[in-house]
């Protein structure tokens, strides 16, 4: 089966930066993405990597290394807004049919202290 | 352009009864997927409906079923509801691999 495993929370200040890993295990693996989710709100899309390496969007950036079947999203100048949940899930398929079947981690709360 | 929208946004019902939840996915996406997020926890996948087929199902029994229309807007359906169904059940949307764009969701609480 599928399993993603994150740390279930991270408190930082201000300005700081933060690293939210994310390990999985899957078969039919095709990529990783990262979403942002504020309290009584939906998902929002962060970031995707199918290939391996380092993908930067403003403040966010986020990495994939498949042959370690783990990846990262990186926070920096934290801002206040930033309190948030954040998930990383694997885009994968099962059987015949592929698609875009999102299989998500348990989430990792972000606290942004002043 | 309009982002995804579900209707209703709460939902208040009772054990045993039936619901039907509501989607229009993104303008020019074909691909529609629901998911089952509860308190506290990531979104379960339910199922995803391309070209008014189910195309992949997750692990969730058959009292859910959904359903495509050619519009490509999308139904969830739940029957004989049970207290553990009471979560917020999300649409998502997509046209291409990777990104998924999410409704604000339905609130389904069962009594």
């Amino acid at each position: 089966g599928q399993s993603l495993e994150q740390p279930s929370e991270v408190t930082a200040v201000e300005g700081a930066i933060v690293q939210i890993n994310c390990t999985y295990q899957t078969s039919g693996f095709y990529g990783l993405s990262w979403y942002q989710q504020h309290d009584g709100g939906a998902p929002t899309f962060l970031s995707y990597n199918a290939l391996d390496g380092l993908e930067e969007t403003g403040r966010f950036s986020s990495f994939l290394s498949r042959s370690d079947s783990y990846g990262y999203l990186l926070l920096q100048e934290l801002q206040m807004k930033d309190s948030a949940s954040y998930f990383c899930a694997v885009r994968d398929h099962t059987g015949e049919a592929a698609g875009n079947k999102l299989t998500f981690g348990g989430g990792t709360r972000v606290l942004v202290k002043p | 352009d309009a982002g995804v929208t579900q209707s209703p946004t709460h939902l208040i019902k009772t054990r045993g009864q039936q619901v039907t939840l509501r989607c229009s996915p993104k303008s020019g996406h074909d691909t529609v997927s629901w998911y089952q997020q509860a308190l506290g926890q990531g979104p379960q996948f339910i199922f995803q409906y391309y070209e008014e087929e189910e195309r992949q199902r997750g692990n969730f029994p058959d009292r859910f079923s959904g359903h495509q229309f050619p519009n490509y807007s999308s139904e969830l359906n739940v029957n004989a509801l049970l207290l553990g169904d009471s979560a917020l059940y999300l649409c998502a949307s997509s046209l291409y691999a990777g990104e998924q764009f999410f409704g604000p969701g339905t609130r389904l609480t069962v009594l």
